[in-house]
């Protein structure tokens, strides 16, 4: 089976630059996604890595590391619209499999 | 632009009423799927498909069922709603290669009195 962990909570203040951590167990393993929610909306995808090293999109950058099972979101200077749910998922045949999500608060 | 819609996006209902979420989607996605969302459990995977005619049941079946008779459409449908369906509902699709990004809908919040 596959199962993800993340932390529950951040909290960073604005222009700061925060990190969420996921670690995985996988049958199998494809590549690692990202997904942003803030509240009351429908998750949206951020970034997709499927080998090592860091992808970065702008102030959003992902990290993986398949021999240690783990990867993680960066955000740098963070504004108040990146409060948010973050979801970390794997791809499991055609469907996905999402982590319980971190929740990131961004203080002023 | 393609987009994919969910209807209702609030609904209240009655223990043991038969009830149905629609979901619409005009990538001409092969993939589409239904996850519900709770507090303290992220996304679980109800049911999916793979194309016109297939369905299959995700971690969460039980109570719910899907028909998938166009490409655009994949409804889902409570057939006798508990308290404990009580959730936000997400519709996504993707194109079915495989890995790729999965588009959401902007959900349904259900409440089962």
């Amino acid at each position: 089976g596959q199962s993800l962990e993340q932390p529950s909570e951040v909290t960073a203040v604005e222009g700061a630059i925060v990190q969420i951590n996921c670690t995985y167990q996988t049958s199998g393993f494809y590549g690692l996604s990202w997904y942003q929610q803030h509240d009351g909306g429908a998750p949206t995808f951020l970034s997709y890595n499927a080998l090592d090293g860091l992808e970065e999109t702008g102030r959003f950058s992902s990290f993986l590391s398949r021999s240690d099972s783990y990867g993680y979101l960066l955000l740098q200077e963070l504004q108040m619209k990146d409060s948010a749910s973050y979801f970390c998922a794997v791809p499991y045949g055609q469907n996905f499999v999402f982590g319980p999500g971190t929740r990131l608060s961004v203080l002023p | 632009d393609a987009e994919i819609t969910q209807s209702p996006r609030h609904k209240i209902t009655e223990t043991g009423r038969q009830v149905t979420l629609a979901c619409h989607q005009t990538w001409n996605h092969n993939n589409m799927f239904w996850y519900r969302q709770d507090l303290g459990h992220g996304l679980r995977l109800i049911h999916y498909s793979y194309g016109v005619q297939d369905t299959n049941k995700g971690e969460v079946s039980d109570g719910y069922s899907v028909s998938r008779s166009n490409t655009e459409d994949l409804p889902l449908t409570l057939e006798s709603a508990a308290s404990s369906q009580t959730s936000v509902y997400f519709c996504a699709s993707s194109k079915g290669t495989g890995g790729e990004t999965q588009y959401f809908g902007p959900g349904t919040r259900l409440l089962v009195l």
